[in-house]
């Protein structure tokens, strides 16, 4: 079994302030952990992932992640928001070396950045 | 690389008519895609496997005659809602994964579905 939580439905921060989005897994086995980001009526945008290596993955648009094991979290992180990063932030998960290939995504959180 | 597109984007249609989506997989083969629906400001929720050259998988609770899923070749996928009702009314997503790299899903643009 897996499963994504995110424990925020909103975020909201200044243009120019620190933007975290919360993510905790669980799997049974070690996790591959994505991070995509959605704008109004488009697809699912690529941002990030983990699959083994360094646990500080960096991604694209200036946003990075954190595998923390022990605490189960792939938190999104961007050192300074913009007003267009705006949008929709799925976390995503699956198992590794597992036949069954489909993802398991988080509730969403939406991310507004004033500005 | 990695492109998936959809089409149509958008398509509005009758109560009781049926839809075709497709979806493909420009520059890769795809051996397997997924097809996802999408209420407004909600997750994502899988509604099948589809593999290429056998039957799709479908999700506990997705009616398969309702959504037929025809996965023909390796860039082809299509998702076709038959007698389409008002509450089949949803954005629908589809994505692919590399034959031979199952790291990642590439996902196409969405296609969004308003039955009158």
């Amino acid at each position: 079994a897996q499963s994504v939580a995110q424990p925020e439905d909103q975020v909201n921060v200044a243009e120019g302030n620190p933007l975290t989005v919360k993510c905790t897994y669980s799997v049974s086995g070690n996790p591959y952990l994505f991070w995509y980001v959605q704008y109004p009526n488009r697809g699912l945008q690529f941002l990030l992932k983990y699959i083994t290596g360094d646990n500080l993955v960096k991604g694209s648009y200036g946003f990075e992640a954190e595998f923390n094991k022990s605490q189960t979290s792939f938190h999104l992180k961007k050192p300074s928001a913009l007003v267009s990063d705006s949008a929709l932030y799925f976390c995503a998960v699956r198992v590794q070396r597992s036949n069954d290939y489909k993802l398991s995504f988080g509730a969403g959180t939406t991310v507004t950045v004033r500005a | 690389g990695a492109v998936v597109s959809q089409h149509p984007s958008w398509v509005i249609c009758k109560s009781g008519t049926s839809v075709k989506i497709e979806c493909r997989s420009l520059d890769f083969q795809a051996t397997t895609m997924f097809w996802y629906r999408q209420f407004p400001k909600q997750s994502l929720m899988l509604m099948a496997t589809s593999n290429e050259g056998s039957k799709a998988t479908y999700e506990q609770g997705v009616e398969k005659d309702k959504f037929l899923i025809n996965h023909a070749s390796l860039t082809l996928s299509t998702l076709t809602v038959t007698s389409a009702h008002p509450e089949d009314s949803s954005f629908y997503i589809c994505s692919a994964n590399p034959a031979g790299y199952h790291n990642e899903q590439f996902f196409g643009p969405g296609t969004r579905l308003t039955v009158l």
